[in-house]
């Protein structure tokens, strides 16, 4: 059990559907955290929230959008995704110190037909 | 901009052999450093960081890394690699900003065989 759970491990999306990620996180952390991870590349920060709120947006295409209600729990809405958005999407958290080690779930593996 | 390098794609180790996995970067001061190992299907576990202090910091799993600043390196060193340290290895880097900016590099599959 890593403290940090994501749902769903599995998923298929057409490129005009809309999903959701979700990220649960039972850690006591403040800080959440969006990645992408593609074979062979490092993995991209897509979004980052402290104490609910937005401090970090890579230049993110529109189609993926963030969502943080609490401390707890952080979403990624995604629709009308494209082929070369398949990956897996990781969801992270952190204390507020920057030596803070992140703590990852294992991912929602996205296969976009 | 932050940047780390793993110059290596693929690390292969006999068990029983010493094990090395390089890394090097590139960023603005003094720089936090970390590593991670992410096992198949399954997300990153934190293995050890460099803060600041003694440049050897040792980490889970028996794995240590040293800092080199005049090389701007971080090497991950185990004495001994098992089978069961095959897995997938990220280096990282942090500036001391506290701004959330840590960069990873693209990785290194070690296989360790029997």
């Amino acid at each position: 059990e890593t403290g940090v759970t994501q749902t769903p491990r599995h998923l298929v999306m057409g490129m005009t559907n809309k999903k959701s990620l979700k990220c649960e996180q039972h850690l006591g952390h403040n800080a959440m955290y969006w990645y992408k991870q593609s074979a062979k590349k490092p993995l991209e920060l897509m979004f980052v929230y402290s104490l609910e709120e937005r401090v970090e947006n890579n230049s993110v295409p529109s189609r993926f959008s963030p969502e943080c209600p609490n401390s707890s729990h952080l979403f990624l809405h995604l629709h009308t995704l494209q082929p070369e958005d398949s990956a897996l999407y990781l969801c992270a958290s952190s204390g507020d110190r920057d030596n803070s080690p992140l703590h990852f779930g294992n991912g929602t593996r996205l296969t976009v037909t | 901009a932050q940047s780390v390098a793993q110059p290596e794609d693929q690390v292969n180790v006999a068990e029983g052999n010493p094990l090395t996995v390089k890394c090097t970067y590139s960023v603005s001061g003094n720089p936090y450093l970390f590593w991670y190992v992410q096992y198949p299907n399954r997300g990153l576990q934190f293995l050890l960081k460099y803060i600041t202090g003694d440049n050897l910091v040792k980490g889970s799993y028996g794995f240590e890394a040293e800092f080199n600043k005049s090389q701007t390196s971080f090497h991950l060193k185990k004495p001994s690699a098992l089978v069961s340290d095959s897995a997938l290895y990220f280096c990282a880097v942090s500036p001391r900003s506290n701004d959330y900016k840590l960069s990873f590099g693209a990785g290194t599959t070690v296989t360790v065989r029997a």
